[in-house]
């Protein structure tokens, strides 16, 4: 079965320095997709960025990048240059399977992380 | 392009009535998943449409149904409510692209208190 396990229930950073969210992941499929999304105090989840298991280059989506380690199954979320408005819960997510077929996650319990001026 | 929306946004019902919470995907999205978020459970995975077909389906009772209609949007209904179904439910719908990723995109959410 696949699970998700994020160590860092809570991280205060203060602002202007890089953070790195930690995710580990196991799965016995080749295939799978790993995800990261935000979720502010509003509840909305907000997609982030995305890896797949074939891709060889970690991705990267303006501030944010995954550091994607396959054999460490390890999946890590940085955030350059904290800003107070990163402030959330930030969510680590997987779907077995093609990109294609049923779109089913299983996500971490989160890392909620505090921006400090 | 309008986001996916959910109504609605709050609920409260009391234990042993049912509830129907609404989401229409973005347009043009064919997949539609509804997600249960406790503080207690964290996010777990209810259910997957995909043209009006349940295609997956998460480790809930009988009492946790859904469905999708030709326009893509779904429904999903809790029967017999009970004190520990009171969470945020999200809806998220993906596009189906051939090749690629697709990424689900995450509704508002209902909040639904059970008493």
């Amino acid at each position: 079965a696949q699970k998700i396990t994020q160590t860092q229930p809570g991280m205060f950073v203060q602002e202007k320095e890089a953070v790195t969210l930690d995710c580990t992941y196991d799965t016995s499929d080749q295939s799978y997709g790993l995800f990261w999304y935000k979720q502010p105090s509003s509840g909305e989840m907000i997609f982030l960025i995305y890896q797949g298991s074939y891709d060889e280059q970690n991705a990267t989506e303006g501030r944010y990048s995954l550091n994607f380690q396959k054999a460490r199954k390890s999946a890590n979320l940085v955030i350059s240059a904290s800003q107070l408005g990163d402030s959330a819960m930030y969510f680590c997510a997987m779907r077995e399977g093609r990109s294609q077929g049923a779109q089913k996650l299983v996500f971490g319990q989160g890392t909620r992380l505090t921006i400090n001026p | 392009k309008a986001g996916v929306t959910q109504t609605p946004r709050y609920l409260i019902k009391t234990r042993g009535q049912q509830v129907t919470l609404s989401c229409s995907p973005i347009s043009g999205h064919r997949s539609v998943s509804w997600y249960q978020q406790t503080p207690g459970q964290g996010l777990q995975f209810l259910f997957e449409y995909f043209s009006e077909t349940q295609r997956n389906k998460g480790n809930f009772p009988g009492r946790f149904s859904g469905r999708q209609f030709s326009n893509s949007r779904s429904e999903m209904n809790v029967s017999t409510l009970e004190l520990g179904d009171s969470a945020l439910y999200l809806c998220a719908s993906s596009p189906y692209r051939s090749s690629g990723y697709n990424e689900q995109f995450f509704g508002p959410g209902t909040r639904l208190t059970v008493l």
